[in-house]
């Protein structure tokens, strides 16, 4: 399988701006996405990297460097409704791989 | 409403009992996926099915039999569990064995 990294837990407080980082070790990349999952929630596409740089939506960005293995998801102007669990997940070997997620709180 | 919609939402069930979980699907997908997701740990992949052929199994216990009737539905039997199979089981589809997946709602199995 593939080892897929990220923090457990973030907390950043409103309007602020917070990265969540993901590193990945694997052979036969096919691209990288992120998903964002509220409690008790099914997980909901965010982004996908494919090739190295940045991609940016609205108040998400998400970053690639296939070289070192290294992603991240920006999130801008945090607000109470992006409080969630943040996923990421590797695609390689035509197989599609998950990271623990990472749970951001956003406090007032 | 993602488009893919599991039953039931909470499921409790004794170490004896049998259950079965269903997902349903109306993307036009032709693949479908069962997951188990345990808190603090990653998604497990448990069954792939492509064209309701099963395509991958990842060494998941004989207590769980899916099944895929057609493309569009595809349910997971449970039978003589365990307490460590206590997880929210999702179901996912995409076309053909791509990335792009959509995940449904998920079935909270508290087994006891």
């Amino acid at each position: 399988g593939q080892n897929i990294d990220q923090p457990t837990e973030m907390t950043a407080t409103e309007g602020a701006i917070v990265q969540i980082n993901c590193t990945y070790q694997t052979s036969g990349f096919n691209g990288l996405f992120w998903y964002q999952q509220h409690a008790g929630e099914a997980p909901t596409f965010l982004s996908y990297n494919v090739l190295d740089g940045l991609e940016e939506k609205g108040r998400f960005s998400s970053f690639l460097s296939r070289s070192k293995g290294y992603s991240y998801l920006l999130l801008k102007e945090l607000q109470m409704k992006d409080s969630a669990s943040y996923l990421c997940a590797v695609f390689a070997d035509y197989k599609l791989s998950f990271g623990a997620g990472t749970t951001v709180t956003v406090r007032a | 409403e993602t488009g893919v919609t599991q039953t039931p939402r909470h499921l409790v069930m004794g170490m004896t009992n049998k259950k079965s979980l269903k997902c349903e699907q109306h993307l036009g997908h032709n693949a479908m996926y069962w997951y188990k997701q345990s808190a603090k740990k990653p998604l497990e992949l448990m069954f792939v099915y492509n064209f309701k052929e099963q395509t991958e199994n990842n060494s998941v216990p004989s207590r769980f039999s899916p099944e895929c009737p057609n493309s569009s539905h595809l349910f997971l039997h449970l039978h003589t569990l365990q307490p460590e199979d206590s997880a929210l089981y999702l179901c996912a589809s995409s076309q053909d064995d791509t990335a792009f997946v959509i995940f449904g709602q998920g079935t909270r199995l508290t087994v006891v």
